[in-house]
This record gives structure tokens, C-alpha cells and sequence, in this order.
């Protein structure tokens, strides 16, 4: 199995809302990562976990709160988002911290 | 910090004409990857270069590192339209202890 699993693949949600977008792989990798993309934009790494450990934040507004329940999960909990977040975000997990990455699909978010 | 170029920003092509996107970066990197993103997809790996100077081919593509391990470039011979996309660097800078992504170049091939 060499795919990273992500949901929901849009999500569409209000200013108020409180949400979490879900990353699930079975590869065994060590580090996991939250990107997130903008149109026609590189992705932009938020996040890095090694070892189930956060050790990387790229300066993240506390409306993102990341979270690793295991080796195989990473969350990113949603919460007063701006209309200036909808982007594509992107979970990606590698072996050790960036060696070969694999990417999930993405979570399209829209925030109105 | 760290900053990483690429250009073209755009190459568009006939097919069967060959396709080069430059990456160049303002620090020496621990390594270079190199993904590709179909329109409306997620980047997928296609490689990484670790060497100095190190030259790699996959088929139709060549990848190399430069000397200096500040700069790298992606050759494709003879597009075809399966080749359609927006292909990034991705470069390790371990005393930053992170990766950043060019700006990518997007290529389009006319049949």
C-alpha cells in the first residue's frame, strides 16, 4: 500500500465553523506533513512530524492545530477560518524527514 | 532564508520538441527532489539527487545536480502530452532542516 489517504476531499465551511481534515498511511513512515496550496502556487509546508512529534511550524495561525494520534494518522483541526484559507491542503508522509514524499490527494476547502 | 527559483514559470511546446525547467537555489542543498502535478492533481515523486554533479535518467527525462549543488535542471526529450503538467524542485537545506519548493514550471503540449 503506497497511498496517503485523505477526507474529505472538499469541504466547504463557514467563518464559525470548527472542522478537521483527516491523513491516514500504512507505509510506516516516520514523518508526516501538512502543505497547503493555493492556485497555481507551490505547496507551502505548515507542518512536519517526526516521530509522531511536532517539529516543524512554519509560523501557523493557531486557527490550525495539528495533531498525530499515531504513526499512521495526522489530523488539522479547523477553527475561525478566514475566506484567505480556501487552498488545497495536502497531507504527505516519507520514510524519515525528506526522503522520497508521498502525497495524498488533498482536501479542497472552501471558507465562505 | 532560503530561496529557491525555477524558471521558465511557463513552457509551452509541440510535441516531440524537448522541455528543460532550471532550479536554482540561494544556499547549498543537502539534496534535490523533483515532483511532477497533474492539473487538478497532487505532486508525485519522480526523484532525488543527493551527489554533486549527479546526472539521472528515468526514459525520456534526465535529471542533474550541479557541481556546486545549488542548482539542478529537468530535461524531457520528445514531450508528449502524457508529459502535461507543472513540475517543481523541491530543495533540502539541513541547516534550515527544511524543504522548499520552487515556484515550478508548468508545461503545455500542443499536438
Amino acid at each position: 500500500d503506497t497511498e496517503v489517504t485523505q477526507t474529505p476531499k472538499h469541504l466547504v465551511m463557514g467563518m464559525t465553523n470548527k472542522k478537521s481534515l483527516k491523513c491516514e498511511q500504512h507505509m510506516g513512515h516516520r514523518a508526516m506533513y501538512w502543505y497547503k496550496q493555493k492556485a497555481k502556487k507551490p505547496p507551502e509546508l505548515m507542518f512536519v512530524y517526526s516521530y509522531e512529534k511536532l517539529s516543524i511550524n512554519e509560523s501557523v495561525p493557531s486557527r490550525f492545530s495539528p495533531e498525530c494520534p499515531n504513526s499512521s494518522l495526522l489530523n488539522l483541526h479547523l477553527h475561525a477560518l478566514q475566506p484567505e484559507d480556501s487552498a488545497l491542503y495536502l497531507c504527505a508522509s516519507s520514510q524519515a524527514g525528506y526522503t522520497e514524499a508521498f502525497f495524498g490527494q488533498g482536501t479542497r476547502l472552501t471558507v465562505v | 532564508g532560503q530561496q529557491v527559483m525555477q524558471i521558465p514559470q511557463y513552457q509551452h511546446v509541440q510535441e516531440g520538441e524537448d522541455f528543460t525547467t532550471y532550479c536554482n537555489s540561494s544556499t547549498t542543498l543537502s539534496n534535490i527532489q523533483w515532483y511532477k502535478q497533474r492539473p487538478g492533481g497532487h505532486p508525485v515523486f519522480l526523484i532525488q539527487l543527493v551527489k554533486s554533479g549527479e546526472v539521472k535518467k528515468q526514459k525520456r527525462l534526465t535529471f542533474q545536480f550541479g557541481e556546486a549543488k545549488k542548482n539542478s535542471s529537468l530535461h524531457i526529450t520528445a514531450t508528449q502530452t502524457t508529459d502535461v503538467g507543472t513540475y517543481f524542485c523541491a530543495g533540502l537545506n539541513t541547516n534550515a532542516g527544511k524543504s522548499t519548493f520552487g515556484d515550478g514550471t508548468t508545461l503545455t503540449v500542443k499536438p
